[in-house]
Order: structure tokens, then sequence, then C-alpha cells
């Protein structure tokens, strides 16, 4: 069974505006991260934050975590039209290195 | 970083026929995975796949249906056998050992099956 759900399911932005995605899981994990994927190709990893890390920063990401209420959130700053892609966050636990991906958010970034 | 390609990139195929499904790594990786992603869904995990040993199934997948070869650690083959409409879908190899280290993972660009 899926570990995410992310909401919103999609988004729809201004090129320049902040991007918000949430994310959800159900068992405990050791780690959380998100994916890109443009246009239904292969997805590219953007971050991963491990359970122990409460935020984390690279470029205009910013994920945090939190274990308590099993969520996390993923902020696009200052958005492009580049930008617009679906995003998945991947549940990663044990050491078998699987991953167990959320729905995804559908993001568009409107020039 | 691995360099990750499969083949085809695309087909049609007639229900009840098979394709086998090609994904090759530039370097040898241990662990390679095979993935599902049905029309605007979500990557389903259908199996993983370790040089040397029998594939390892999820839950809802079968051999018979998904057979996987593994011969050496830089490629991997997935059959989808007996196919019908309801395998349309993209499926994607994966390796791990993305930029950030072993948790992550590197995936090929996808092979996007519509069965009529």
């Amino acid at each position: 069974s899926q570990q995410g759900e992310e909401d919103p399911q999609a988004l729809s932005i201004q090129e320049g505006e902040n991007a918000t995605m949430n994310c959800s899981y159900k068992t405990s994990i050791n780690n959380l991260q998100w994916y890109r994927q443009n246009s239904g190709r292969g997805l590219v990893h953007l971050i991963l934050i491990r359970s122990n890390e409460r935020e984390k920063h690279s470029g205009r990401l910013r994920v945090t975590l939190d274990t308590s209420k099993k969520s996390s959130s993923l902020l696009i700053t200052a958005s492009r039209a580049a930008d617009t892609a679906s995003y998945f966050c991947a549940a990663g636990g044990g050491s078998n290195y699987k991953l167990t991906f959320g729905k995804g958010t559908l993001l568009t970034v409107n020039p | 970083s691995a360099v990750i390609s499969q083949k085809p990139s695309r087909d049609i195929c007639q229900r009840g026929t098979s394709l086998t499904i090609q994904c090759q790594v530039d370097s040898q990786v241990t662990m390679m995975f095979w993935y599902r992603q049905q029309p605007g869904q979500s990557l389903t995990l259908i199996a993983t796949a370790n040089q040397g040993s029998e594939a390892t199934y999820e839950s809802g997948f079968v051999i018979d249906k998904f057979p996987i070869s593994r011969p050496n650690l830089t490629f991997s083959t997935l059959t989808v056998s007996n196919m019908s409409p309801e395998d349309s879908s993209i499926y994607l190899c994966s390796v791990q050992g993305g930029r950030i280290g072993q948790e992550t993972q590197y995936f090929g660009p996808g092979t996007r099956l519509l069965v009529l």
C-alpha cells in the first residue's frame, strides 16, 4: 500500500510565487525523499531528509519533516516555469533501500 | 552518477502478447528496481532485482506475469506477459545509489506501454 499521500493533488501558481506541497506517510521511516518527474519521464531526485532531521535546504528547495505527525512538506521558492512537473515524496526505510512513493502533486507554474 | 537507458522508449502492443523491457546502466550496481506507473498515478514497486539471485516481488506482482532477469551488474530485463489493457503504464527501472547516497535512486527514462 502507498505510504505517502500528497496534497494538493494539483497546484497552479504564477512565476515568482512560492509553492508548498505536503506529504503524509503511515509507518516509521529512515528518511523521506522528494523526486520530480517531467511529463511522464524518469524521476529526478531532489532532496533527502533523514528521520532525525527537522529541516533541510537545497537551493530554492526547503523540506521539513515532522515525524510525530508523520508528515513532510516541500517548499519551492521563487518558482519558475521550468519547475512545472509532478513532485513525489518517497518514504525510505529498512536495509533493503526500497522506496514507497506518494501519489504526487502536479505543479504548474504559469509564466 | 549513473546513466540509465531503457528500451524500448514506448510501444503499442496487442492483448495476449508479451513485451520485454531492457534496462542498461553505465556502471555496476548491486540493486535494481522495477516500477509501474499507471496513467495519472504514482509509482508502484514491482520487484527488486539483485544480480545472482531471484527477484523479490512486491505484494500483487508475480513472477509468471512479470519475469525479471538480472544476468550481470549493469543489465536487467522486465517482461510483461500475456498483456491486457490494464497493463498500459509507464515502466521504470532504477538503481540504488543516487548522488546523495545509497538511500536514493537513479531512474531510467521509462518505457511507455499501451496495450490495445
